[in-house]
C-alpha cells in the first residue's frame, strides 16, 4: 500500500544539525512533488517546503530559508530534510507529505498521502 | 505570503450539521483544500479542489467557495467526526494553512 515513513528525528541541541529521511513506498515516487510539514506542539501545521519531482524546483518557508535543504533520491525512493542552525521554534513533529498539482504546474497545489511523522526537538 | 483564517473551535451536537469557514484575499483565485487531524494522527484531505471529494471520505463532508470564503460542511456530524480541520491553499510563493478549527461533537 502507498505509505510514507519519516525517521531521523530527535533531540538537538540550538544551533546544531539533523538530517530527516523520508522512505516512501507502494506508488512510483519519482512521478511526484514531495514535501515537508511541521506542527509544534499544540499548534496548526506549517508548510516547511517542496521539492519537484526530478529536483528541478524548490521552494521554502521563510521560516527555514537558508538554514534548511530539501532533496530526493528517486533511485532509493527517498526525501530528505537537512536542518541547519535549528533553533527552539524548530521543534515540531515534521511530516513527509506526498503532494500532486491541480493547476498548471511549477509548484504543487495540496497533499493527499501523509507519514506519521517524527519529532525534532531542539534544547540545550 | 497571505493568511488563512479559521475560527479556533466549533461545537455540535450529533446528528447535527457543522460548517467551518476559512477566509483569505487569495481565496477568489486559489483554489482551497481541507484536512482532517485526530489526535496522534497525521493530517488527512477530505476535500480538494474547494468541493472534490476523495475516494473514501464520507459523503457527509462537503466544501463550497463564496468569494474570500471557503466552507467545510459536515453533514449529520458523528462522534468519529471530532477532530481539527485545516483548510489549506497554494500560489507560486508557497504553500500556507490556515491555523486550525477544533470541531467538538456534544
Amino acid at each position: 500500500q502507498v505509505q510514507l515513513v519519516e525517521s531521523g528525528g530527535g533531540l538537538v541541541k540550538p544551533g546544531g544539525s539533523l538530517r530527516l529521511s523520508c522512505a516512501a513506498s507502494g506508488f512510483t515516487f519519482s512521478d511526484y512533488y514531495m514535501s515537508w510539514i511541521r506542527q509544534a506542539p499544540g499548534k496548526g501545521l506549517e508548510w516547511v517546503s517542496y521539492i519537484s519531482s526530478s529536483s528541478s524546483y524548490t521552494n521554502y518557508a521563510d521560516s527555514v530559508k537558508g538554514r534548511f535543504t530539501i532533496s530526493r533520491d528517486n533511485a532509493k525512493n527517498s526525501l530528505y530534510l537537512q536542518m541547519n542552525s535549528l533553533r527552539a521554534e524548530d521543534t515540531a513533529v515534521y511530516y513527509c507529505a506526498r503532494a500532486f498539482v491541480v493547476v498548471t504546474a511549477p509548484r504543487p497545489d495540496a497533499f493527499d498521502i501523509w507519514g506519521q511523522g517524527t519529532m525534532v526537538t531542539v534544547s540545550s | 505570503s497571505y493568511e488563512l483564517t479559521q475560527p479556533p473551535s466549533v461545537s455540535v451536537s450529533p446528528g447535527q450539521t457543522a460548517r467551518i469557514t476559512c477566509s483569505g484575499d487569495a481565496l477568489p483565485k486559489q483554489y482551497a483544500y481541507w484536512y482532517q487531524q485526530k489526535p496522534g494522527q497525521a493530517p488527512v484531505l477530505v476535500i480538494y479542489k474547494d468541493s472534490e471529494r476523495p475516494s473514501g471520505i464520507p459523503e457527509r463532508f462537503s466544501g463550497s467557495s463564496s468569494g474570500t470564503t471557503v466552507t467545510l460542511t459536515i453533514s449529520g456530524v458523528q462522534a468519529e467526526d471530532e477532530a481539527d480541520y485545516y483548510c489549506q491553499s497554494a500560489d507560486s510563493s508557497g504553500m500556507v494553512f490556515g491555523g486550525g478549527t477544533k470541531l467538538t461533537v456534544l
